[in-house]
């Protein structure tokens, strides 16, 4: 089976820019999260769509994050303009729904380095 | 708010000796305890769970977790640590009050160094 799949695996943009980064989820799990690590910090919630739906976004940290999953399946995950602190490792990881739900799996991570 | 508190940055042991990484944690309900590890350029790797029932959980690649609800602790062991276990490992926590989604609050990260 699969993993989850992120692209690009590093990006190395200037302040002001625009970055896309996205996420292929295990096929067949409608759960899909954003996690990033910010310098070596814990790992923080970013958002968790279910299917094609935002179920919760309350760790977008400003409007200058947006985030996508048309049809289910893939995700997106934009940053416009970004910003020094926007840098860190953007971790990806999908699920089952039901009895499955509980065990994330991750992908290996983008790192986003903002000049 | 839920918390993890993974108080060493770094552990060091010899291999073949047993190896404990501490996790401490904080919810205001029952929590679901999760442990991952992250080796070089790999994404996070599900360890263990607890969820409920015995207190000892067992895991993947020998891992084992004990959840003490009194001293609010989900320290992670293995009695005999191979170079290969070196990694960096996450603890985690949900509280079961959020509701369907996995938000996972997660520790700092332990970078554990197993040496010959």
């Amino acid at each position: 089976e699969a993993g989850v799949t992120q692209f690009p695996s590093h990006s190395v943009i200037e302040k002001g820019q625009t970055v896309t980064l996205r996420c292929d989820p295990i096929s067949g799990h409608d759960n899909l999260y954003w996690y990033r690590r910010v310098m070596g910090k814990e790992i923080k919630f970013l958002l968790h769509f279910v299917k094609e739906s935002k179920q919760d976004e309350s760790g977008m940290p400003n409007n200058r994050f947006l985030a996508e999953r048309t049809g289910g399946t893939y995700s997106t995950l934009k940053v416009q303009p970004a910003e020094l602190e926007d840098s860190g490792v953007y971790f990806c990881a999908s699920s089952l729904l039901g009895p499955g739900a509980n065990v994330l799996t991750f992908g290996a991570g983008s790192r986003l380095t903002v000049l | 708010a839920q918390s993890v508190a993974q108080p060493e940055d770094q552990v060091n042991v010899a291999e073949g000796n047993p190896l404990t990484v501490k996790c401490t944690y904080s919810v205001s309900g029952n929590p679901y305890l999760f442990w991952y590890v992250q080796y070089p350029n790999r994404g996070l790797q599900f360890l263990l769970k607890y969820i409920t029932g015995d207190n000892l959980v067992k895991g993947s690649y020998g891992f084992e977790a004990e959840f003490n609800k009194s001293q609010t602790s989900f320290h992670l062991k293995k009695p005999s640590a191979l170079v290969s276990d070196s990694a960096l490992y996450f603890c985690a926590v949900r509280d079961t009050f959020t509701g369907g989604g996995n938000k996972l609050t997660f520790g700092t990260g332990t970078q554990l160094k197993v040496e010959l």
